[in-house]
């Protein structure tokens, strides 16, 4: 079976720019978690989505958009790129939104803004 | 507001034990997790505590004292493998159910 997809796996992006990065869940997953990771740290938790209605938002700036389509794919949109919006963002897809579903996580984007 | 704590970094030797200690201060408490990150990857998932305990698989156990806001992983048999980051993550009430996560603890080992 396919786990989590994430694309791109790596973007440099100037700052003011704008960037899509788009998740695809394992088969039969219905719950998206967004995550930003910056090094040495563990994961911000940015949005989750579950039945492609937002179930959960982090503490991040409007700057940070997501959605999640009919197939359950997700993307996470960021406006106005900041040098500090760099980091690894993690898509984790869970059978459920909450419980004792552990989340399974794809291999990231590694977005690094100039 | 939530708070987990780990230790930084920890070394052990192959073939050794080792324990990571996470402890924790939420309120609703609602599930804990420990997951294993290499370098450059994503995390995969490793336990998961909502009880309190000692869940074991395999060569990983997971301890859960909810009480006492204290969860640890044990780790048996190291092999060089092993050596990541060890993420605790809790999930409760005042984080509306969504999962907070500690830095993590990266673990080397040493022949």
């Amino acid at each position: 079976d396919a786990g989590v997809t994430q694309s791109p796996t790596h973007l440099i992006k100037t700052r003011g720019q704008h960037v899509t990065l788009r998740c695809s869940p394992i088969s039969g997953h219905k719950s998206v978690s967004w995550y930003q990771q910056v090094l040495g740290q563990g994961p911000q938790f940015i949005f989750q989505y579950y039945e492609k209605e937002e179930r959960g938002r982090g503490n991040f700036p409007d700057r940070f958009s997501a959605r999640q389509f009919p197939n359950y794919s997700s993307e996470l949109n960021v406006n106005a790129l900041l040098l500090g919006d760099s980091a690894l963002y993690l898509c984790a897809s869970s059978l459920a939104g909450q419980g004792p579903y552990e989340q399974y996580f794809g291999p990231g984007t590694r977005l690094t803004v100039t | 507001g939530q708070n987990i704590d780990q230790p930084t970094e920890m070394t052990a030797t192959e073939g050794a034990i080792v324990q990571i200690n996470c402890t924790y201060q939420t309120s609703g408490f609602n599930g804990l997790f420990w997951y294993q990150q290499h370098a450059g990857e994503a995390p995969t998932f490793l336990s998961y505590n909502v009880l309190d305990g000692l869940e074991e698989k395999g060569r990983f156990s997971s301890f859960l004292s909810r009480s006492k806001g204290y969860s640890y992983l044990l780790l048996k048999e190291l092999q060089m493998k092993d050596s990541a980051s060890y993420l605790c993550a809790v999930r409760a009430m005042d984080s509306n159910y969504q999962l907070i996560w500690g830095a993590g603890t990266k673990l080397i080992i040493k022949p």
